[in-house]
Formats: C-alpha cells, structure tokens, sequence
C-alpha cells in the first residue's frame, strides 16, 4: 500500500465548477498536511496546509482533514482554466518528518 | 518570500561527466532536500540534509552525491552521468521538522 494514495485523474470540470480532490494517507500518525499545484513543466507550489480536523479556508480554496479516516480533501470554488495542473498531496510521516508526497491528481477545468 | 534558487533552468552534459547542481536559500531554513521529477513516478527524493555538514539518503541515492558546506547551499553532484539520469530535479528547504517545503524553479538536465 502507497502511504499516500491520489487519484491520477484527469479529473475534468466546467468553469465555475466545484472540483474536489482527495488523498488518503497510510500513516496515523501523521500531524500536518500538504496540498500542491504543479502547472505543467513548473515546480511544486504550496497552496494549503492543515493541522487539525475539519475545514480550513482561504479564498475559493478549502482544505478538509479526518484524521479517524485517514483522509485529507481539497476543494476548489468557481474553478477558473488557470487552476488546471496536477494537485500534489502531501503528508509529513516517517524519520526526519519528511514530506511523503502522493503521485498527484491531475485537474483539468474547460471553458 | 523565501527564494530557493537553483543555479540552471536547463542543461546538457555528456554521458560521463561530473555534474554540480547548485541550491541556495536565502531564509536560514535548516533542511534542504534534492529531488527528481519523472513521468509516471512521481517525485523521488534523492538525499535530504538537515544541518551543515550533514547528509542522509533517500530513496534513490546511487549515481548522486551531496554536500553542504554553508547553511544556505546545498549542492547535489552526478559523479558519472549517465542517460537514465535525465530528468528534472527539484530542490526545497523549509525551515524545520513540521513546515512544508518551499522548492525552486527546477533543472531540466538532459544526458546525451
């Protein structure tokens, strides 16, 4: 089993559409959560991080964390074709408390 | 903002040669990391650091070498490049144990 398992996607949707991405992680006890936009050809970009259970918000953005599921969501509001790129979540796990990073959803918003 | 700095967007070696990839943070993080990027796999960490002079592998550490000499550099090295070491490599730092990485812009390195 992966320690952190994304859907590949594409995952398509239309413009103003919620999309909604979803990481499960292999770890309980894992304390901090990660989500990342790649645009094709770019590096990483962090965008959201969460800590404790439940929602946390910042701008069309939402982040959502279970911990007694194992289980991290991100939500993107009146999704835009810019927010199209591969999301990567990531989660802290292990010695060092490295960053364990899922293989990514790829987002694909049409007009 | 913190600015991770990776000396080359794109370079070309030949198959054989020795290959400095260059890394500077400008926020004092303490940790840095190298990684590569490849189609399909995903990102793989090549070796970690978490303080001057200090060193661990990661995942996929043969063929590559590393060194931190100052805080804010953190250099990886290709001993013998070889083809199936064309990629594109990341490098982050953060600034402790629980943050999130902070990565630079990447170097497209293609092996010929």
């Amino acid at each position: 089993q992966k320690e952190v398992e994304q859907n590949s996607g594409p995952l398509s949707v239309p413009e103003g559409a919620i999309a909604s991405l979803n990481c499960t992680y292999s770890d309980r006890g894992s304390q901090s959560f990660f989500w990342y936009r790649q645009y094709s050809g770019k590096s990483p970009e962090l965008i959201m991080f969460i800590y404790s259970n439940g929602d946390k918000e910042d701008g069309r953005f939402t982040a959502q964390l279970n911990k007694a599921s194992q289980y991290v969501s991100l939500l993107i509001r009146d999704s835009q074709p810019s927010d199209s790129a591969t999301y990567l979540c990531a989660v802290i796990s292990g010695g060092y408390n490295k960053l364990i990073f899922g293989a990514g959803t790829r987002l694909a918003v049409h007009p | 903002d913190v600015k991770v700095t990776q000396s080359s967007r794109y370079l070309v070696k030949r198959t054989g040669e020795k290959v400095f990839l260059e890394c500077v943070q400008d926020m004092d993080h303490e940790n840095m990391f190298w990684y590569r990027q490849d189609p399909g796999l995903g990102l793989r960490l090549i070796y970690f650091s978490y303080d001057v002079k200090m060193k661990e592998k990661g995942d996929i550490p043969e063929g590559y070498s590393v060194s931190r000499e100052k805080k804010e550099r953190f250099s990886l090295i290709l001993e013998s490049a070889s083809t199936n070491q064309t990629s594109m490599y990341l490098c982050a730092s953060r600034p402790g144990p629980n943050y999130g990485y902070t990565f630079g812009s990447g170097t497209r390195l293609t092996v010929v």
